[in-house]
């Protein structure tokens, strides 16, 4: 089984909410990753997680926060958004996050953020 | 300068009208070679991963094959449920992110 979840499928929000996305799975995979996918695009890495530490940011700003509270659950919280945040978020895991360059990743269906 | 190039970007095909799907990357340090298939609105879906040149691997009408400068995807007498963008995904040595390219949009039309 190689399915990552994530919930929920749609969010509308406006630019003074706070809100959180869900991502769960349940491969024993001990490294996860959140991307951010704009219409016609290939998907852009925001962050990554390694045995429940963050390795990675590249450089995303502060309005979103990331969250590891163990190793099946990845949260991204998401506070005064702007308009042009409104994208596919795309959750990921890998195996074991020691050998990430050699690691597939496997995809979740992603939640489409809308921004008002 | 682009490390992950697909072509073409788009790709029409009559039903049963085999054809080929192009990914070039840098040469120096690839670690894995990674073929998705994405569907409007969808999360991509993990189709191959290649480590070394002269691999392929197949799954049902697709093949996947990699050289030491780029990599294809064959897709023999496509169906209309083929239609998808395919994306090509590299990892370079090092702790460096996945690097994708821009896809490759198919329309399989009946």
């Amino acid at each position: 089984d190689t399915e990552v979840t994530q919930t929920p499928k749609h969010l509308v929000m406006g630019m003074t909410n706070k809100k959180s996305l869900k991502c769960e799975q349940h491969m024993g995979h001990r490294a996860m990753y959140w991307y951010k996918q704009k219409a016609k695009k290939p998907p852009e890495l925001m962050f990554v997680y390694s045995y429940e530490k963050l390795s990675i940011n590249e450089s995303v700003p502060s309005r979103f926060s990331p969250e590891c509270p163990n190793s099946s659950l990845l949260n991204l919280h998401l506070h005064a958004l702007q308009p042009e945040d409104s994208a596919l978020y795309l959750c990921a895991s890998s195996q074991s996050g020691r050998r990430l360059s050699e690691e597939t990743q496997y995809f979740g269906p992603g939640t489409r953020l809308l921004v008002l | 300068e682009d490390q992950v190039t697909q072509s073409p970007e788009a790709l029409r095909l009559q039903e049963g009208e085999s054809s080929s799907l192009n990914c070039s990357y840098t040469v120096s340090g690839l670690r894995g070679l990674f073929w998705y298939r994405q569907d409007p609105g969808k999360g991509p879906e993990f189709l191959f991963t290649l480590y070394s040149a002269g691999e392929e691997k197949e799954k049902e009408r697709l093949k996947a094959t990699l050289t030491k400068k780029e990599s294809f995807l064959h897709i023999t007498a496509p169906k209309p449920e083929d239609s998808a963008t395919y994306l090509c995904a590299v990892r370079y040595s090092g702790n460096t992110p996945l690097v994708f390219g821009k896809g490759t949009r198919l329309s399989v039309i009946a």
